[in-house]
């Protein structure tokens, strides 16, 4: 199974700050690579497939990046519906696998 | 815009079976993947497997070979996931995910609302 891991796994910060939430893969994934967001008592939502593509409907302030084993989730202007856990999954191969979480919480 | 609706919490004993559905607001049910994907309290997302709409074809992770079974009832645009030989690490949310994908690659949206499983004795 490919092993996708996070950091940090979870980040204080303020609104208006830019934030990048790492995700490396175990193997190279070229760009088999979704982002999703969930807050607390709700379903994750997808951000960001394909490793950049941003999903209809998601505030530009997100975006994502990276290739092969190493990605980036940014937000580049936290805003406070933002605070949530985010993950990325990789689509590569079978089982699909996520990260373990990263929670940004309010500074 | 597609809805994925799943059914309500359950409570089962140890070694019980669940059955959790999800029904889709769509039309072209057929054409749908559904994926389910579970998280116990507290923790991240774990991906059990997925059914083809068309075909009834299914994927299931290795964990969870033996004891997940995955169908469709086209005719009322239902998927269902049921889980046999429920142990308390069982218990968690279930989710279940519409599949989309785009040459080979391969996302979840939307998703289901969640349905919470108890295993207790």
């Amino acid at each position: 199974d490919i092993q996708m891991t996070q950091s940090p796994s979870s980040l204080s910060a303020s609104v208006g700050d830019r934030v990048t939430i790492a995700c490396r893969a175990s193997h190279n994934i070229v760009t088999y690579l979704n982002w999703y967001q969930q807050k607390p008592g709700k379903a994750p939502k997808l951000l960001i497939f394909a490793a950049s593509t941003l999903q209809d409907g998601v505030p530009s302030r997100f975006s994502g990046s990276g290739y092969g084993t190493d990605f980036v989730l940014t937000i580049s202007s936290l805003q406070a519906e933002d605070f949530a856990t985010y993950y990325c999954q990789q689509s590569y191969n079978i089982p699909r696998t996520f990260g373990q979480g990263t929670k940004v919480e309010i500074k | 815009q597609v809805q994925l609706v799943q059914s309500g919490p359950e409570v089962k004993t140890p070694g019980a079976s669940v059955k959790v559905s999800c029904k889709v607001s769509a039309d072209t049910f057929s054409t749908y993947e559904i994926n389910w994907v579970r998280q116990a309290p507290g923790q991240g997302l774990e991906w059990m497997g997925w059914i083809n709409g068309y075909d009834g074809d299914t994927n299931y992770a290795q964990k969870f070979q033996g004891r997940v079974i995955m169908t469709t009832d086209t005719s009322t645009s239902t998927a269902y996931m049921e889980l046999g030989g429920l142990r308390s690490d069982d218990a968690a949310v279930y989710y279940c995910a519409r599949g989309i994908w785009s040459t080979s690659l391969h996302w979840f949206d939307p998703w289901g609302q969640g349905t919470l499983v108890t295993v207790s004795s």
